[in-house]
C-alpha cells in the first residue's frame, strides 16, 4: 500500500536554483493538492488539481508551478528558489473534491540558503 | 473567508485521562470536517471524517462530534495513552470553493 509518495524527503537549495518536488499516488484519486506548513501559519494550499490536465491556484501560488499530465502524478516546481520558500511541503490526494478522506504524503523538507 | 481555530494550542495530561480537543469554524457551508493526527516529522493521518449531515463519528477510543450550526467540532479521546502524543488538526471542506481549510492544531502530550 504505497498511498501518496513524495520525493525527495530532504533538499537544500541555493537561492535562485530550481527544482521539482515529486508526488505520486496509486489510489486512482482525481483530486490532488500541494500544501506548505510553516510554524505559526498552519497548512496553506499552494496549488491543486481536480483531474488530469486541470490545475488551479490555491492560497499561496506565487513562485510555484504545477502540471497534471496523468492521474497518478502531480509535481510541484520551484522556479527560482527564495529563502521564503524554506518550508515543509505536503502532497495530498482524495477520491474527488466533494468530501472524501484526504491522504497525505510524508512531507518534503526544503531549505533554501 | 473560512477561518478554523483550535484551542488550546497545547495540552499536557497524565495517562488515563479523558480529554477533549476543540475546533471552531466561521462558515457553516461545509461538506465535511476531518480530524487528523500528525507525528513529529511525519505527514497527516486522517482519524475521523464527519459529513455535514452527520452529528458524530467514532473509531476506537476516539469520538468526534459536529455542530454545524454553531461552527464547532470536538474530538474526544478516552483513556489517553502516551502513544496518543501528537499534534491533532481539524480541517473543513468548504462547499463554495471545494477546498479545505486547516486549523493550526493542538499539540497533545500524554505523560506516563
Amino acid at each position: 500500500n504505497a498511498g501518496v509518495t513524495q520525493t525527495p524527503k530532504f533538499q537544500v537549495l541555493k537561492t535562485g536554483q530550481s527544482m521539482t518536488l515529486q508526488c505520486a499516488q496509486d489510489m486512482n484519486h482525481e483530486y490532488m493538492s500541494w500544501y506548505r506548513q510553516d510554524p505559526g501559519m498552519g497548512l496553506r494550499l499552494i496549488h491543486y488539481s481536480v483531474g488530469a490536465g486541470i490545475t488551479d491556484q490555491g492560497e499561496v501560488p506565487n513562485g510555484y508551478n504545477v502540471s497534471r499530465s496523468t492521474t497518478e502524478d502531480f509535481p510541484l516546481r520551484l522556479l527560482s528558489a527564495a529563502p521564503s520558500q524554506t518550508s515543509v511541503y505536503f502532497c495530498a490526494s482524495s477520491l474527488d473534491r466533494s468530501g472524501n478522506t484526504i491522504y497525505f504524503g510524508e512531507g518534503s523538507w526544503l531549505t533554501v540558503v | 473567508k473560512q477561518e478554523v481555530t483550535q484551542i488550546p494550542a497545547a495540552l499536557s495530561v497524565p495517562e488515563g485521562e479523558n480529554l477533549v480537543l476543540n475546533c471552531s469554524f466561521t462558515d457553516s457551508a461545509i461538506y465535511n470536517l476531518q480530524w487528523f493526527r500528525q507525528d513529529p516529522g511525519k505527514g497527516l493521518t486522517s482519524l475521523l471524517l464527519i459529513q455535514s449531515s452527520q452529528r458524530e463519528q467514532t473509531s476506537g477510543r476516539l469520538n468526534a462530534s459536529l455542530d454545524k450550526s454553531s461552527g464547532r467540532s470536538t474530538l474526544y479521546i478516552a483513556a489517553s495513552q502516551p502513544g496518543d502524543s501528537a499534534t491533532y488538526l481539524c480541517a473543513v471542506l468548504n462547499t463554495n470553493a471545494g477546498k479545505s481549510t486547516f486549523g493550526d492544531g493542538t499539540t497533545l502530550t500524554v505523560k506516563p
